[in-house]
């Protein structure tokens, strides 16, 4: 059964960058698609975008400006980058699969809360 | 953007009682071509991630107690739990991966009365 573990620093500054990377075990990271979706604090849910193993990304146009996701298939990791954060990107950053263009999303990594704060 | 809706935002039931949950998106979820609607149900408990329970909309995930129930088509859909049990206590929001940006409702929170 695939596992998704977010890894990052849970304080990042205004106007810095927001690094997140998601690890994938228990499966390749081969032929699925792979999201990151986030959670303010006692919030809804916001998806950001995702990325194919071909590295073609979609991103959501609210955050597509500051937003970069990539993908190590030699690592089985795929990454996130958030620029220019302020205290509105505080949230509970979450990695998920989905595993066609058009499904539901079936499997996410605990979460990892980053904090936006001097 | 696709707006998904629900109602109500909380909803407090008794053990053993039926919960209903509704879901309205802003448009229809149905793909004629492919006869498939693009809509599911996740549970989140409190420090938990998202679970998808109900994708497509009436089909369950493995493992998911049958006494969860999606139905709807189109626009409007529903979720029911036809005997609250007290493991079942969380946020629950729909979704529709019909097209980008994928968007949620803004979440139902599930109590017991």
């Amino acid at each position: 059964q695939v596992q998704l573990q977010e890894s990052g620093p849970g304080l990042v500054k205004p106007s810095e960058t927001l690094s997140l990377t998601c690890t994938v075990s228990g499966g390749s990271i081969s032929t699925y698609y792979w999201n990151w979706i986030r959670q303010p604090p006692g919030k809804g849910l916001e998806w950001i975008g995702y990325i194919y193993d071909n590295g073609n990304t979609n991103y959501n146009p609210s955050l597509k400006s500051r937003v970069t996701i990539s993908v190590d298939t030699s690592k089985n990791q795929f990454s996130l980058k958030l620029i220019s954060v302020t205290a509105a990107d505080t949230a509970v950053y979450y990695c998920a699969r989905r595993v066609g263009v058009m499904t539901p999303f079936d499997s996410w990594g605990q979460g990892t809360l980053v904090t936006v704060s001097s | 953007d696709i707006v998904m809706t629900q109602s109500p935002d909380s909803l407090a039931v008794s053990l053993g009682e039926r919960a209903t949950i509704n879901c309205k998106s802003s448009q229809s979820l149905l793909v004629i071509s492919s006869n498939k609607t693009y809509f599911a149900w996740y549970q989140q408990k409190p420090g938990q991630p998202p679970k998808l329970l109900i994708s497509w909309p009436s089909t369950r995930e493995p493992g998911v107690p049958d006494r969860f129930i999606g139905s709807g088509s189109g626009t409007d859909f529903t979720l029911t739990i036809s005997s609250l049990q007290a493991e079942d206590v969380a946020v629950y929001y729909c979704q529709q991966y019909y097209s980008t940006p994928y968007t949620f409702g803004q979440g139902t929170k599930l109590e017991i009365k």
